[in-house]
């Protein structure tokens, strides 16, 4: 069975703290993907990763950075937290090519930042 | 900005009721995929319809997609109470590596 898991489901931050969400897949996929999700906006695409240290910005990079030193772990970094990020965020996966395109997701994980 | 807007934003039908949500988009598309996400959840993939597809069925699931009217819609038939959950559209592009860009959802509530 296809598993990706995120290291908390809730998590609280103070502003200005650097906080580390991890994600990590068993399924041997090679692109990753960082979510946010507000309501009423859907979900909005952080970063992505095609392969171990490379990474690409999606639509709202600003205040986020990612690093991918290992095919099933694709981490988002807040370097200052702010209360704007208070959001939930998830990860997904996919496997390349071949017309496989759907994306497994993570439970998610609810951040509060205070 | 979204690729894809559902409709209706929330949905209430009684339990055995048919329940459909519409989803439409702007841009040439190479697939359409539907997601749930119970509450405070993941999203768990249902079912994709590729751009040469009209529809697809997948148990009590049927989806349409009209890619002249840029439009996709979801049936869930004899709806349980399991089925309460928020369903996205998203439409994907020509590699698993591109972005897939989701809608903000219809929640559907369904009624005992």
């Amino acid at each position: 069975d296809v598993k990706v898991t995120q290291s908390s489901r809730y998590l609280v931050k103070r502003t200005g703290e650097k906080v580390f969400l991890e994600c990590v897949q068993d399924m041997d996929h090679e692109n990753m993907f960082w979510y946010r999700q507000d309501p009423g906006l859907g979900l909005r695409l952080i970063y992505f990763s095609y392969d171990v240290k490379m990474k690409e910005k999606g639509d709202i990079p600003e205040g986020y950075s990612v690093s991918r030193e290992k095919k099933e772990r694709f981490s988002l970094i807040l370097e200052s937290a702010s209360t704007n990020q208070t959001s939930m965020y998830l990860c997904a996966s996919s496997p390349p090519g071949t017309g496989v395109f759907e994306q497994y997701f993570g439970p998610g994980t609810r951040l509060t930042v205070t | 900005s979204q690729q894809g807007e559902e409709d209706p934003q929330a949905l209430s039908i009684q339990e055995g009721e048919n329940a459909t949500m519409n989803c439409s988009y702007k841009t040439s598309i190479n697939n359409l995929q539907w997601y749930r996400q119970n509450s405070g959840r993941g999203l768990v993939h249902l079912i994709l319809i590729r751009s040469n597809e009209r529809e697809k069925h997948s148990g009590r699931l049927r989806v349409t997609l009209d890619t002249s009217k840029k439009s996709s819609s979801l049936l869930i038939t004899a709806s349980r109470a399991a089925d309460t959950a928020s369903y996205f559209c998203a439409t994907g592009g020509y590699s698993s590596a591109s972005k897939i860009i989701f809608g903000s959802g219809t929640r559907l509530s369904i009624r005992p």
